[in-house]
This record gives C-alpha cells, structure tokens and sequence, in this order.
C-alpha cells in the first residue's frame, strides 16, 4: 500500500502564476515532512521540509503548509520561473532514520513561458 | 565541499552476474541510506547505515542484495545473480546524525539484459 501520494503525475503552470503541488499521506506515525525536486539524470536536491508541530513552513519562493487532520500537505511556488520545472517529490520520516524515507512517485512540474 | 558521489553512473550487465555499486557521501555525514527508483515509480527504501551498522536489513528486496560501509564513510551495494527486474536507478544518500534532510548523489543507473 502506497503510503505517501501524490495523485497528479504532472501539472502545467505559467511562469509567473503560483504552482500547487499536492500530497497525501496515510500513516499517522510521519511526524516529518520533506519536498525534493529533481531533474533528470540527476538526484533529488532537497527543498524544505516541515515539522508535524508546524503547520507552515517558508524559504523564499516556497511554503510548504501542512494539514495534519486531513493528513495533506502542499507546495506552494510563487512565483513560478522556468527553472522550476523539474519533478517533485513528497517525502515523510517516521521518526528515525532506520526507517529511510518513504517518497510518493512524483509530480512533474512544467512551466510554461 | 564535495557532495555524495556515486559510481558508476550507469552499468549495463548481463542476467546472472554480479555488480557493486559504490557510494561516497559527505564528509562527516554518519548516516547513509540506499534507495533505488524504477522506471515510473517513486523512491523505494532500501537500508540505511548509522556508522558501519545497518540495523534494519528488511527493505532488501531479496537475499541477492547486500550492502556493507567500512570505516564509517563508503558504502557499497552488491547484487548478486542480476535479474531484468533489478534494472532501476540505484541511490545513495546521506546526512548528519539526527537531521532528517537528506542529500542525495546522482544515481547510478543499472540496466540487467
């Protein structure tokens, strides 16, 4: 069973507009949550992360809000530029690294000019 | 300073042999983690590494893998007897204890035929 989810393989934005990426977890025991972005060829370059205390995070262009109850967390770009089309994953922690994190597959961002 | 590096960056070996994949992670970082991408899918975990111990060897997909750290930095995975269905993005991580940002190298891509 997939844990972590990201139900939309790809999203198209224009440059300059906010990008919403979107994610769903099911276990109840994450209590840390992560956003990677990668391109190809090459591997994922952390973004931000946030805390299950928390329930927002920023760094500049992008937050991260995170809705325990509902179990969702989202990336918010703003604004979008055209090196941000990559893909991007969802990561979550369970509290300890034995665990390793466990990623959803990924949404494909693409910017449009 | 230097990032995790990965070798090779591909490999491309014949159903039935063995292949080793190395991994360098940063300097100083004591965790290291193995994770491997097939095609369409999402990070899967493999094992991790605090030091040379690997606590939890489950995430192994079978008894064909092993991986093994010496002297708290390199870290090889070896695949034993490869099948068509081992051909995946191999990846390599790293962080500081107790951090939960992981830093990943470029992959290595295995390709089983």
């Amino acid at each position: 069973d997939q844990q972590v989810k990201q139900n939309s393989p790809s999203l198209s934005v224009q440059e300059g507009r906010i990008s919403i990426l979107n994610c769903d977890y099911t276990n109840s025991m994450f209590d840390y949550f992560l956003w990677y972005k990668k391109y190809p060829a090459e591997g994922p370059t952390f973004l931000i992360s946030i805390s299950s205390i928390k329930d927002k995070n920023e760094d500049g262009r992008f937050t991260v809000f995170l809705n325990k109850s509902a179990k969702h967390l989202s990336l918010h770009i703003v604004p979008s530029q055209p090196g941000d089309s990559a893909v991007y994953f969802c990561a979550a922690s369970g509290g300890g690294g034995a665990d390793g994190l466990t990623f959803g597959k990924g949404t494909h961002l693409i910017i449009q000019p | 300073g230097a990032g995790v590096s990965q070798s090779p960056s591909n490999k491309v070996t014949e159903k039935g042999k063995d292949v080793e994949l190395r991994c360098d992670p940063i300097s100083g970082h004591t965790a290291l983690y193995w994770y491997r991408q097939s095609l369409g899918q999402g990070l899967e975990f493999l094992i991790y590494f605090q030091g040379n111990s690997a606590p939890d060897k489950s995430g192994l997909p079978s008894d064909r893998f092993s991986a093994e750290r010496t002297g708290g930095s390199v870290s090889t995975l070896t695949i034993q007897r490869t099948q068509q269905e081992d051909s995946a993005v191999y990846l390599c991580a790293s962080s500081v204890r107790d951090y939960y940002e992981q830093y990943f190298g470029p992959g290595t891509r295995l390709t089983v035929t």
